[in-house]
């Protein structure tokens, strides 16, 4: 079975400083995708960034980029330049051959002023 | 597009109740997923439903169902509400046939309150 494991409960950082949140899987497929969602204090789950696994390239969405390693099974979430709306709950999720998305524990990260 | 949209939004029921929660998904999207989420579980797959077909089902007790109609929205049931039963339910929904991993997008959730 697939696992996804955030080891970092919460987070800290400056604004406009860089962050990085870590996350690992495991998994025996080949063919799959990486997901980093965000979840505010509305509780509305939002996507961040998708990787597919076939894919060496690291996915970037303007300040938020990942590191993809794929035979370490890791996939970190960098946020450059943090700004007071990325104040949040970070979920890692996998997605794979049974279609439904298994969730990181998620990483609570806290933007200080 | 109008994103996904739940109802109710939150809802207080007691021990032995039933409850229905209703989900409309984007636009043109067919898959409707299911999740729950609680402090003590985190975020758990239920179901999913494409074509009006439950395609997959998570570990949760016969208690937990759902249906899909031809308009994509989906409903899901819980029948004999227990205390641990109080969670967020999450729907998600996605365009793509079963077993691709397009990206879902979730609604704003349900909060169900189990007393």
């Amino acid at each position: 079975a697939q696992t996804v494991t955030q080891s970092q409960p919460e987070m800290s950082v400056q604004e406009a400083e860089t962050v990085t949140l870590s996350c690992t899987y495991d998994t025996s497929e080949s063919d799959y995708y990486l997901f980093w969602y965000k979840q505010p204090p509305s509780r509305q789950m939002i996507l961040v960034i998708r990787q597919e696994a076939y894919k060496q390239q690291n996915a970037t969405e303007n300040r938020f980029s990942v590191n993809f390693q794929k035979a370490a099974k890791s996939f970190s979430l960098k946020i450059s330049d943090s700004q007071l709306g990325d104040a949040a709950m970070y979920f890692c999720a996998y997605g794979g051959a049974t279609n439904k998305l298994i969730f990181g524990t998620g990483t609570l990260l806290a933007v200080q002023p | 597009k109008a994103g996904v949209t739940q109802t109710p939004r939150y809802l207080i029921k007691t021990r032995g109740q039933q409850v229905t929660l209703s989900c409309s998904p984007i636009s043109g999207h067919r898959s409707v997923s299911w999740y729950q989420q609680t402090p003590g579980q985190g975020l758990q797959f239920l179901f999913e439903y494409f074509s009006e077909t439950q395609r997959n089902k998570g570990n949760f007790p016969g208690r937990f169902s759902g249906r899909q109609f031809s308009n994509s929205r989906s409903e899901m049931n819980v029948s004999t509400l227990e205390l641990g039963d109080s969670a967020l339910y999450l729907c998600a929904s996605k365009p793509g046939l079963v077993n691709s991993a397009d990206t879902q997008y979730f609604g704003p959730g349900t909060r169900l309150t189990v007393l």
